[in-house]
């Protein structure tokens, strides 16, 4: 089954500064990758997501790459402020089965 | 107005115990899960239902019982509750089934079993 391992497990950056999370999967017949983010004591909610037939999406701050030769897709969010502080899970399609990340723990010095 | 809404938000328990998670979604979704959050923050499938039936039960102990009765409800029964049953439980639903869709999460249930 699908594998999706993350990193890193935390991320301290200073507000201002980028950030970047990066995944990879092991199925190679995966074609959809959403990224979500995880207030503390909240719900994870979509912050953007990703398909096969594409190598780059970008949402303001947020941008999301895709290598599907390396099997790897990595979470950039440049300009960090102080509410980007959460935690971000990737995930990736496994048969059925969406597979999360372990989750990485962003935090945001202002 | 909570598009995915599940109750209750906490729930204390003994061992031993039988509890139930209650789950609505109005977004006219086709699909619906339960997936459970460890301490260490893991998020991890343990049930889909699309349009009332079943397509995904992960390696769940049968002390759990999920129920659709029409595709906008998927309650969450745990018989005989196990200290390792405490988490945070979350219902998802997606407009269609996971391959193509982005899940959309209720609030949680943190459940604390004593």
């Amino acid at each position: 089954g699908e594998n999706v391992e993350q990193h890193p497990s935390t991320l301290s950056v200073q507000e201002g500064d980028s950030a970047v999370i990066k995944c990879t999967y092991s199925d190679s017949a995966s074609n959809y990758f959403p990224w979500y983010k995880q207030e503390l004591g909240k719900r994870p909610q979509l912050i953007i997501d990703i398909r096969s037939n594409v190598g780059e999406k970008k949402d303001q701050r947020i941008a999301v790459t895709l290598n599907k030769t390396a099997k790897h897709f990595s979470l950039h969010i440049t300009e960090t402020q102080p509410e980007d502080s959460a935690v971000y899970f990737c995930a990736a399609i496994g048969g059925n089965k969406l597979v999360f990340g372990a989750g990485t723990i962003l935090r945001v010095k202002s | 107005d909570t598009a995915v809404s599940q109750t209750p938000k906490y729930l204390v328990t003994q061992m031993g115990n039988d509890k139930s998670i209650k789950c609505e979604q109005n977004l006219g979704h086709d699909t619906m899960y339960w997936y459970k959050q460890d301490s260490k923050k893991f998020l991890k499938i343990m049930f889909s239902y699309n349009n009332k039936e079943l397509i995904i039960n992960e390696t769940v102990p049968n002390r759990f019982s999920p129920k659709s009765p029409d595709k906008a409800h998927l309650n969450l029964h745990i018989n005989s509750l196990e200290l390792g049953d405490s988490a945070v439980y979350f219902c998802a639903s997606s407009i269609g089934g996971m391959s193509n869709s982005p899940l959309h999460f209720g609030n949680g249930t943190r459940l604390t079993v004593t």
